[in-house]
Parts: structure tokens; C-alpha cells; sequence
């Protein structure tokens, strides 16, 4: 079957740094997502990972490793609006998203 | 960029009734929209991908009689929740995927239904 796990909760201090992890077992792939979610409202768009490597856009940054079903999301800088949901998907060989449960991050002054 | 708007944002009906939420991409068209459903604390649950002119494919556990998916045109689909309980209040996240952008899909803000 297809899997993604990813941490349920994390906790971390403003202005510090914080990796969340994913690991994902999926028939096929075409490509790793990370969204970000605040309580009541829809996902929004941080990254998209398709190539192994390091893809950085200002605080945040994606890892990804297809060999190892690996991938994280990197944020730096933490501040106080980072206290969110982060959501790992991973789109499969049909095109549809396999999402994770999220990971509930948050931020202490 | 893409931008997909659902109504209404939050609705609130009595048991038994129906209730109808929009999904539209503003500015694409959108060959494949998808329909999500999360419960508090829970990831996002596919309920079914519908495909312009065509039968929406519902996933497995998804009353296709009871959320009725429409997808007539390539800017809009609709899901009818009908004969609404309490246990469908949840909220419903529509996204669109561009026909000329299949890796991305774009979310819209998602409806709340409360069933009374």
C-alpha cells in the first residue's frame, strides 16, 4: 500500500531552526510537496521537490532523497506565524496526491 | 498565479437536507479537480477526482449517491452533499489541477459544513 509518515508534533523557539521529516513508500512518483496549513483553512503551497537535492526559497528549504523515500522540510528563522500543520504529499504514478496526516508545529517565544 | 474559489466558505444545514458547494478555477481551466475532505487533526481524505465531460471516479468507502460530484465545464464542479447527518459536517477542500500544468494542483479555501 502507500505510505507517508511524517511526525505528528513538533515544538520549537522562535528564531531557531527546525527540520520536519518525510518518509513515503508510493507506487510510483512524480514529485514531493510540502504544504503548509493553518487551523481552518486550505493548504498552501511551500515546495516542490521532484529531483534529489536541496531546493531553498528564503527560510524554508526541501530536501529530497527518491533512493531512500526520504525528504524534509527545513525552516529557519522560526517565527511566531510558523505555528502551523505541514504537510508532506507525494503525487504518484497517477497524478493524485498521497498526503501525510501533518505535522503540528509549534512555536514557543 | 492560479487561483480556485469554492462557496460557500462555511454553511450551516439541518439533517436531511442538501447542500451544494462550488469549486472554480478564476483564471485556468482546469481539466482535473479534485475533492478532499479532512476532519479535525486528520490529513487531507481524497473523495473523488472528477474529469471535465466525464463520470467523477469516486475512492473506495465514498457514497457516490450521497456526494454527487459535477464537473460541466473546465472552470467549474460542484459537490452536492445529499441527505445531509450530523457525521458529514467536515470540511471540504476542492483543488485544480491546470490542463497545461499536471504536476501542480492548486487549493481552494475550502467549506466548512455543520449539520444541525
Amino acid at each position: 500500500g502507500q505510505n507517508i509518515d511524517q511526525p505528528t508534533e513538533m515544538t520549537a523557539t522562535e528564531g531557531a531552526i527546525v527540520q520536519i521529516n518525510c518518509t513515503y513508500q508510493t507506487s510510483g512518483f512524480n514529485g514531493l510537496f510540502w504544504y503548509q496549513q493553518h487551523a481552518g483553512e486550505a493548504p498552501t503551497f511551500l515546495s516542490y521537490n521532484v529531483l534529489d537535492g536541496l531546493e531553498e526559497k528564503g527560510r524554508f528549504s526541501s530536501f529530497l532523497s527518491r533512493s531512500k523515500g526520504y525528504s524534509y522540510l527545513l525552516l529557519k528563522e522560526l517565527q511566531m506565524k510558523d505555528s502551523a500543520s505541514y504537510l508532506c504529499a507525494v503525487m504518484d504514478s497517477n497524478y493524485q496526491l498521497i498526503w501525510g496526516a501533518g505535522t503540528k508545529l509549534i512555536i514557543k517565544p | 498565479g492560479a487561483v480556485v474559489s469554492q462557496h460557500p466558505s462555511w454553511v450551516i444545514c439541518k439533517s436531511g437536507t442538501s447542500v451544494k458547494i462550488e469549486c472554480r478555477s478564476l483564471d485556468f481551466q482546469a481539466t482535473t479537480m479534485f475533492w478532499y475532505r479532512q476532519f479535525p487533526k486528520q490529513s487531507l481524505m481524497l473523495m473523488a477526482t472528477s474529469n471535465e465531460g466525464s463520470k467523477a471516479t469516486y475512492e473506495q468507502g465514498v457514497e457516490k449517491d450521497k456526494f454527487l460530484i459535477n464537473h460541466a465545464s473546465l472552470t467549474l464542479s460542484t459537490l452536492t452533499v445529499t441527505s445531509a447527518h450530523p457525521e458529514d459536517s467536515s470540511f471540504y477542500i476542492c483543488s485544480a489541477r491546470a490542463t497545461s500544468d499536471i504536476d501542480e494542483q492548486y487549493f481552494g479555501p475550502g467549506t466548512r459544513l455543520t449539520v444541525t
